[in-house]
């Protein structure tokens, strides 16, 4: 399995607070990514990043803000919950561009936001 | 707009048969297609790449096929067994981006 930690793990939070999802690696990846997938929707990405504080837009940002200090780490925050964010977030990684890019995926974070 | 297809509704088949499971798409020129499998209450799993250029690839068990005039990937599964019962997505990447669109998956359910 591919050195991705993701915590916390299960989180339940109220409407209207901030939450911050963790992605950690070990495999000095460059690209980072944070997918959320929902029933009807499969996985879709809301930000990804290129390197250490280059990041970038997915399909589904709004609401959500995303950081990345050192390789090894890239945040995802919601600031300020709703209900429409509750979901299954996936943090991936992947090493290369171009023809040939494999995701490798985190084991998930389940998010409700009640 | 931009859509890749696949078959919501389960695939049921019996133990020891060939499991083919369909990946469409429109309005895409594909650099590569792959294919993903996911279990349960976990993260996907990469398990084959093709290329435009491509038409088939192998890998053990799995056989993957890429039709660029039709716009269709099918993924075989051959001598199913009930531990292959799980999602399986395929996911496009167009030349312009090397960050893959992925589809909704398609549930595979083995009988033994």
């Amino acid at each position: 399995d591919a050195g991705i930690t993701q915590s916390p793990r299960h989180k339940v939070t109220e409407t209207g607070t901030p939450v911050t999802l963790r992605c950690h690696q070990t495999e000095n990846h460059r690209y980072m990514y944070w997918y959320r997938q929902d029933p009807g929707h499969g996985l879709r990405l809301i930000h990804y990043s290129y390197g250490v504080k280059d990041t970038d837009k997915g399909e589904v940002s709004d609401g959500y803000s995303v950081s990345r200090s050192k390789t090894e780490d890239f945040l995802l925050t919601l600031e300020s919950a709703t209900s429409s964010q509750t979901s299954v977030y996936f943090c991936a990684i992947s090493d290369r561009q171009g023809s040939g890019n494999t995701i490798y995926f985190g084991e998930g974070s389940w998010l409700t936001v009640v | 707009s931009q859509k890749i297809e696949q078959n919501s509704e389960a695939l049921n088949i019996q133990e020891g048969k060939t499991a083919t499971l369909t990946c469409n798409y429109t309005n895409y020129s594909p650099a590569y297609l792959q294919w993903y499998r996911q279990d349960p209450g976990r993260g996907p799993v990469f398990l084959l790449l093709i290329r435009e250029n491509e038409k088939e690839k192998r890998k053990e068990r799995l056989k993957v096929t890429f039709d660029t005039t039709l716009k269709q990937s099918l993924f075989h599964i051959t001598a199913s067994q009930p531990a292959d019962s799980a999602t399986y997505l395929c996911a496009l990447a167009s030349g312009g981006s090397y960050i893959p669109t992925f589809g909704r998956g398609t549930s595979l359910i083995v009988h033994p």
